[in-house]
């Protein structure tokens, strides 16, 4: 079963670099990803596609301060000199079978 | 730059189906696949479903009895109706724009939030 597992929370201090992690389960580590940013009450903005290879394809308007890398089955967002509104929820998506979605859990970041 | 909102009732009772409209602006609608998630208060996002411009569609299938998807290439809309609905429905409703080529979210809307109460 395709399921992606990020952990609950994170936290950084503001102008540093956080990495975020979403691990795909076992069987599926060749699939690529996206990772989508909630800010506080507002809807999700699309940040990148990730493949399994690393590179990545940034949205529009994303900022280079975003970066996506790939190890195994795990996927990684990096976010480097930490501002406070990067403070919000990361959520990593991929797709299965019949292109079906799956949502991580997604991860709370603070920024302190 | 494309933009999505959503509208529809923001209160549904149970048993009831929820129906709600994505218009889309700033681009044709045409040759896109077009999907609703949802989100509980305080939880994560889970994937209802998509619709093609041609009208073929794709639901979880963990809703699929309950979803019916529809798409209007005149008005630049797509819809959703979910039936048979309980508390457990009540969430803000997002659609979004996938990419050409994978299914990424790279579009989204503001979220309209229905509540299921009588």
């Amino acid at each position: 079963q395709l399921v992606l597992t990020q952990s609950p929370s994170a936290s950084a201090s503001l102008g540093a670099s956080v990495k975020l992690t979403c691990t795909l389960s076992s069987g599926h580590s060749s699939y690529a990803i996206a990772w989508h940013q909630q800010q506080p009450e507002k809807g999700p903005r699309y940040l990148m596609k990730l493949n399994s290879d690393g590179s990545h394809s940034k949205g529009d308007g994303i900022p280079d301060r975003f970066s996506g890398s790939s190890s195994g089955a795990e996927r990684y967002l990096t976010i480097s000199s930490l501002q406070s509104e990067d403070e919000a929820d990361y959520y990593c998506q991929t797709w299965g079978t019949g292109s079906h979605v799956v949502f991580g859990g997604g991860t709370k970041l603070t920024v302190l | 730059q494309v933009q999505l909102q959503e509208s529809g009732p923001g209160l549904v009772k149970p048993s009831e189906t929820l129906s709600l409209t994505c218009t889309v602006s700033g681009g044709s609608i045409s040759s896109y696949y077009w999907s609703w998630i949802r989100q509980p208060a305080g939880k994560g996002l889970e994937w209802i479903g998509r619709i093609y411009t041609s009208g073929s569609t794709n639901y979880n299938p963990s809703l699929k009895s309950r979803v019916t998807m529809s798409v209007d290439t005149s008005k630049n809309q797509f819809s959703l109706k979910l039936s048979s609905v309980t508390a457990a429905d009540t969430a803000v409703y997002y659609c979004a724009r996938e990419g050409l080529r994978y299914p990424v979210f790279q579009h989204w809307g503001q979220g309209t939030l229905v509540t299921v109460s009588s």
